[in-house]
């Protein structure tokens, strides 16, 4: 079975300041996708970065980085010089090929970033 | 523009009384999904369709149906709702293809009293 774990529940941090998001992932298959979801206070959610198991290049996209490392089973992302619109709930998420629209999720970091 | 919209996006009611949050997409997407959003949990997958006239059972479908008689429509049909169903609720699809990203709808927060 799949599985995601965000250990983090809430990360308080001051504006500028740089902020690491940990996601550590189970899964059996071999091929398999993460992913990152923002949801702002307004509660939608907003897709963020998809990555497959066989690419595990590092991302930045502006301000956003993502660290795939397959040796430790993580995907942690990074907000580098945070602003207050960074405040959100960001979630990880897993699917796998032989399953690909099961989107299992992690319970979520909650980031409040404070003027 | 694309879209995915629920509704209603709140409700509150009471306890056995039927209740439907309709989904409706206009991308034109295969896949369309069920999910519920409770604090601790992140999103758990309801139920799920790969295709019109095809559903399927997610993590957590106890106290729900769902339908889908045409490819834009994947109503959540609660028949007798009850208070652990408190919660909020995710339509979402996606177009064919490996993995391809989820499009969610805005949400619909339910109180069942």
């Amino acid at each position: 079975a799949q599985k995601v774990t965000q250990a983090q529940t809430e990360i308080s941090v001051v504006e500028k300041e740089d902020v690491t998001l940990d996601c550590v992932y189970e899964t059996r298959d071999t091929t398999y996708y993460l992913f990152w979801y923002k949801q702002p206070p307004s509660g939608e959610l907003v897709f963020l970065i998809r990555r497959n198991s066989f690419d595990e290049q590092n991302e930045i996209s502006g301000r956003y980085s993502w660290n795939f490392q397959k040796s430790t089973s993580s995907f942690n992302f990074t907000i580098t010089a945070s602003q207050v619109v960074d405040s959100a709930v960001y979630f990880c998420a897993l699917s796998e090929a032989l399953n690909d629209y099961k989107l299992s999720f992690g319970a979520g970091t909650t980031v409040t970033v404070r003027a | 523009e694309a879209q995915v919209t629920q509704n209603p996006r709140y409700l509150i009611t009471v306890t056995g009384k039927k209740l439907t949050v309709t989904c409706s997409q206009n991308m034109n997407h295969e896949y369309m999904s069920w999910y519920r959003q409770d604090p601790g949990l992140g999103l758990r997958q309801i139920y799920y369709s790969m295709n019109v006239e095809v559903t399927d059972k997610g993590d957590v479908p106890e106290g729900y149906k769902v339908s889908r008689k045409e490819k834009r429509n994947f109503p959540l049909i609660l028949e007798s709702p009850s208070p652990n169903q408190t919660s909020l609720y995710f339509c979402a699809t996606a177009g064919r293809g490996l993995n391809q990203p989820q499009h969610f709808g805005d949400g619909t927060r339910l109180s069942i009293l």
